[in-house]
């Protein structure tokens, strides 16, 4: 069945750095890809939704120059959080969906920790 | 938007229990219903989804979830849990006219006492 890969699963960075986050489906063809972000013991919080090919469509308070995102193609999205500090700090989870399906498949989700 | 609300923060409760979680949701046209589990420190699991048909779906380790339309619910059941249950299970909406995008819940945590 569908598999979507999220790359790292965990990353430390020091704050003011860039840290990119991927997001791979495996055995299907993406056409959306949705960024997710989770504060411990919270629920998911969707970031932005991004379709190949075109620019990604931020939800409301989401600062779209510090969460890049690219979906050049159709089994991969990017996530870049810029300039990092430490309240970015928290678990990111991508997911994809093919066109034409109501349901969308999980990544295992990223452990970003800004020092 | 839809909207999604689960009821129980937290529950706990013996091994071997029923357990059952309220879902509701609030959308107004035709909508795709899911559960998932996330066990600690671990990524999301699909436990089980309804899109149409029998509004009684069974999913994985021994969970069903019931649809009632006419309630806006969704409610997650287990007839016996065991231990290994303990872990936070979210409730989650899409629909296709706001383009599948997932609503979850605030999620509610089971802690299933051995």
């Amino acid at each position: 069945g569908a598999v979507v890969s999220q790359h790292p699963s965990r990353v430390i960075c020091k704050s003011g750095t860039s840290v990119k986050i991927e997001c791979r489906s495996l055995d299907f063809q993406a056409t959306t890809m949705f960024w997710y972000r989770q504060f411990p013991k919270q629920s998911l919080m969707l970031m932005a939704t991004s379709n190949e090919g075109s620019k990604a469509t931020y939800e409301q308070g989401v600062e779209k120059d510090k969460f890049l995102i690219n979906h050049a193609s159709l089994t991969l999205s990017t996530l870049t959080v810029t300039s990092a500090h430490p309240e970015d700090s928290s678990f990111y989870i991508c997911s994809a969906r093919h066109r034409g399906l109501p349901e969308a498949f999980f990544g295992q989700g990223t452990r970003l920790t800004v020092v | 938007a839809q909207s999604v609300s689960q009821h129980n923060h937290h529950v706990i409760l013996s091994e071997a229990a029923s357990l059952e979680l309220g879902c509701n949701y609030s959308y107004g046209g035709t909508v795709n219903l899911f559960w998932y589990v996330q066990y600690p420190g671990q990524h999301l699991q699909l436990l089980l989804k309804y899109f149409s048909g029998d509004p009684l779906v069974k999913g994985i380790k021994g969970f069903e979830a019931e649809f009632i339309k006419s309630k806006f619910s969704f409610n997650l059941r287990k007839p016996s849990v065991q231990w290994s249950d303990t872990a936070e299970y979210f409730c989650a909406v899409n629909a296709r006219s706001n383009d599948y995008k997932l609503s979850f819940g605030a999620g509610t945590t089971v802690t299933v006492r051995a």
